[in-house]
């Protein structure tokens, strides 16, 4: 299976909003509502964001939001703060218990 | 809560097999499920595989035919080895609990060299 494609890189001011979008096929993001994205900064191992689309763990601030439209999936972040400048990697279940990471997103804290 | 930790030989040569060992803490891989992700050197992540509490392993497709997950229960920890190693899978390589749609908790990653 072919990796999701995300943008290279994405930007924004402090205080502003960001959508990194995640783009699949209709075997995958389109199929299912598995939708997963992980926040990884520089030399540290990936965390989990978002979860089966729109969900948060415990302990993710509520500015990070997830959502789905036909076979792209989204992460915004708003209220962009220093601490959010890193790596985003969206995931999702491709059927037959098989599974595909995204490209991958730099996003950059102006 | 749970943590996890890598170990394992860091220089692995060409055509040899790459085996790792994750330690768990904090709570039983006797539930759950626990997995390897790997991430080449400045390049995107990667899932190899997994193994249920019950037994029940499943892997990438495009490494299947080279890859073992085991869990080891009486000693809380469980293993990847990948065979037939070539440069390109040099990465580090994390484990993990869950599968990749919710992997909530990673080792902090171990890099692995493929080199003679």
């Amino acid at each position: 299976q072919s990796a999701l494609t995300q943008p290279p890189s994405a930007s924004g001011s402090p205080g502003q909003s960001v959508t990194i979008s995640c783009t699949g096929t209709s075997s995958d993001v389109g199929a299912y509502s598995y939708v997963s994205w992980y926040q990884q900064h520089p030399g540290k191992a990936p965390k989990l964001m978002i979860y089966e689309v729109n969900k948060r763990p415990s302990g993710v601030p509520d500015r990070f939001s997830g959502s789905k439209s036909g076979n792209t999936a989204s992460l915004t972040v708003s209220g962009l703060q220093a601490m959010d400048e890193a790596d985003y990697y969206c995931t999702s279940y491709a059927g037959s218990n098989n599974y595909v990471f995204g490209t991958g997103t730099k996003v950059t804290v102006l | 809560q749970v943590q996890l930790q890598e170990s394992g030989p860091g220089l692995v040569k060409p055509s040899e097999t790459l085996s790792l060992t994750c330690t768990v803490s904090g709570g039983s891989i006797s539930s759950n499920y626990w997995s390897w992700i790997r991430q080449p050197p400045g390049k995107g992540l990667e899932w190899i595989g997994y193994m249920s509490y019950s037994a029940t392993s499943n892997y990438n497709p495009s490494l299947k035919s080279r890859v073992t997950i085991s869990l080891h229960t009486s000693e809380n920890q469980f293993s990847l080895k990948l065979t037939s190693v070539t440069a390109a899978d040099t990465a580090v390589y994390y484990c993990t609990r869950g599968r990749p749609i919710l992997l909530d908790s990673w080792g902090q990653g171990t890099l692995v060299t493929v080199s003679s």
